[in-house]
């Protein structure tokens, strides 16, 4: 019972930004959004997260629709470094598991 | 500031046999959790320790033991490893439970022949 649907995979190229969507209809009123990635045989890192409104930092922006039933990450200047797995991942407030799903294979190219 | 380190990296056990993970973090989190990666899969929740001295089961349980040492500690028990426990084991903590990122270590990667 997927919670999320993310594209299989995308390329981006170097330098430009990339936009990576997601689909969760049939999220509750108390989930939240977040990303993580994970970089080849790494442990996944925390990108962003967000309930409502759009967020930014340091690495990314995430732009939630009005009717919270997709988000956008944005990466707005990506790198070769960027070239990993993408997660997005719906989670109620109370809940303390994350539940991966199969992401999207972002490859950043030359 | 180490973040969450793990031991052993790599560990190959035979079928049967016994092997404690080892996880601990220095950032004074609360929320302690260890999951299974197998390939081509995303992660999947073993045990999560809310805080010292609790400990609750996940999606995936089976096999396994956990152990909140104190606060920064966290171990994963295999009493008798199995071929489907083949896997690349993750650390992870937060501050609580609830809505915050959770950190995880750079992995364990565990073959059961």
């Amino acid at each position: 019972d997927a919670k999320t649907t993310q594209p299989p995979s995308m390329d981006c190229a170097e330098g430009r930004a990339a936009n990576l969507p997601c689909n969760h209809s049939t999220i509750s009123g108390n989930e939240y959004v977040y990303w993580y990635r994970q970089i080849h045989s790494q442990g996944p890192q925390y990108i962003i997260h967000g309930l409502k409104n759009n967020e930014t930092n340091e690495m990314a922006s995430l732009i939630i629709t009005e009717d919270r039933k997709s988000s956008t990450l944005i990466l707005p200047h990506a790198t070769l470094r960027d070239t990993a797995v993408y997660y997005c991942i719906v989670r109620p407030s109370n809940d303390y598991k994350l539940s991966f799903g199969a992401g999207t294979t972002v490859t950043v190219r030359a | 500031n180490a973040g969450v380190t793990q031991t052993p990296k790599f560990q190959v056990l035979k079928t049967g046999q016994s092997m404690t993970l080892q996880c601990a973090q220095d950032m004074n989190h609360n929320s302690m959790y260890w999951y299974r990666q197998d390939p081509g899969m995303g992660l999947r929740l073993i045990y999560y320790s809310a805080s010292e001295g609790t400990t609750d089961k996940g999606e995936v349980p089976n096999g396994y033991n956990v152990s909140r040492l104190n606060k920064r500690e966290f171990s994963l028990r295999l009493e008798s490893a199995a071929p489907s426990q083949t896997s690349v084991y993750f650390c992870a903590s937060s501050e609580q439970g609830g809505p915050y990122e959770q950190y995880f270590g750079p992995g364990t990667r565990l073959t059961v022949t």
